[in-house]
């Protein structure tokens, strides 16, 4: 089965360098999350989109931006990179709004800031 | 205080064993909850989710107190491959989001 996919899956910036992280979610699935997790850390949650408007807002820096496009795919754009931005950075899409919604994660892009 | 709270553990168990990890939630409007698996450096995988009737799915069983707002997930007849962080996510009311917990590592040996 498709699942979500993330892209790219490693990418190495320097500071004050930018990036854009992108996502496809599963088929179908109208709804996307990302996240990022740092090493020994949970997922926290950065933002989410649901119909292509943005849904909720977590703890996103204001150097960060993300939407959702036509094709409900996403992407993460992240500007002014700083050291402390190196992190996993997962993306999430579910199949509707609500609760009990069932989120499946893509494997994740791995940001090294030096 | 985090919203979703779990012992870090880590779980040093037999193969063969049962454990059990708890885990707490501070928002009682929180609606859905779910367990997670995550290996290292790999994404959370959903293990199941946790109904408020309890479910078992093979040698997992989760369950769900509302009154003392806590999750618990057993795992019987524990395996080498159990080995891995696993995630507490409480849904939150009204805004959906999934929040995790910082994890419970289990360490399953010979």
């Amino acid at each position: 089965a498709a699942g979500v996919i993330q892209s790219p899956r490693h990418l190495i910036k320097e500071k004050r360098e930018t990036a854009t992280l992108k996502c496809y979610p599963i088929p179908r699935h109208d709804t996307v999350y990302w996240y990022q997790q740092g090493p020994g850390q949970d997922p926290q949650f950065l933002i989410s989109f649901y119909e292509k408007m943005q849904s909720d807002k977590g703890s996103i820096p204001d150097r960060f931006s993300a939407q959702q496009f036509s094709d409900y795919h996403s992407e993460l754009n992240m500007s002014s990179l700083e050291l402390g931005d190196s992190a996993l950075y997962f993306c999430a899409s579910s199949l509707g709004w609500q609760a009990g919604t069932e989120a499946f994660f893509g494997q994740g892009t791995r940001l090294t800031v030096v | 205080r985090k919203e979703v709270e779990q012992d870090p553990g880590p779980f040093n168990v037999p193969e063969g064993a049962t454990v059990a990890f708890n885990c707490t939630y501070s928002n009682s409007a929180s609606q859905s909850f779910f367990w997670y698996r995550q290996d290292c450096r790999k994404e959370p995988k959903l293990l199941m989710s946790v109904y408020s009737s309890g479910n078992e799915d093979g040698r997992f069983t989760a369950q769900l107190n509302r009154a003392s707002q806590y999750i618990s997930l057993l795992i019987r007849d524990s395996k080498l491959s159990d080995s891995a962080t696993y995630l507490c996510v409480a849904q939150q009311g009204g805004s959906y989001i999934p929040t995790f917990g910082r994890g419970t590592s289990l360490i399953v040996h010979p």
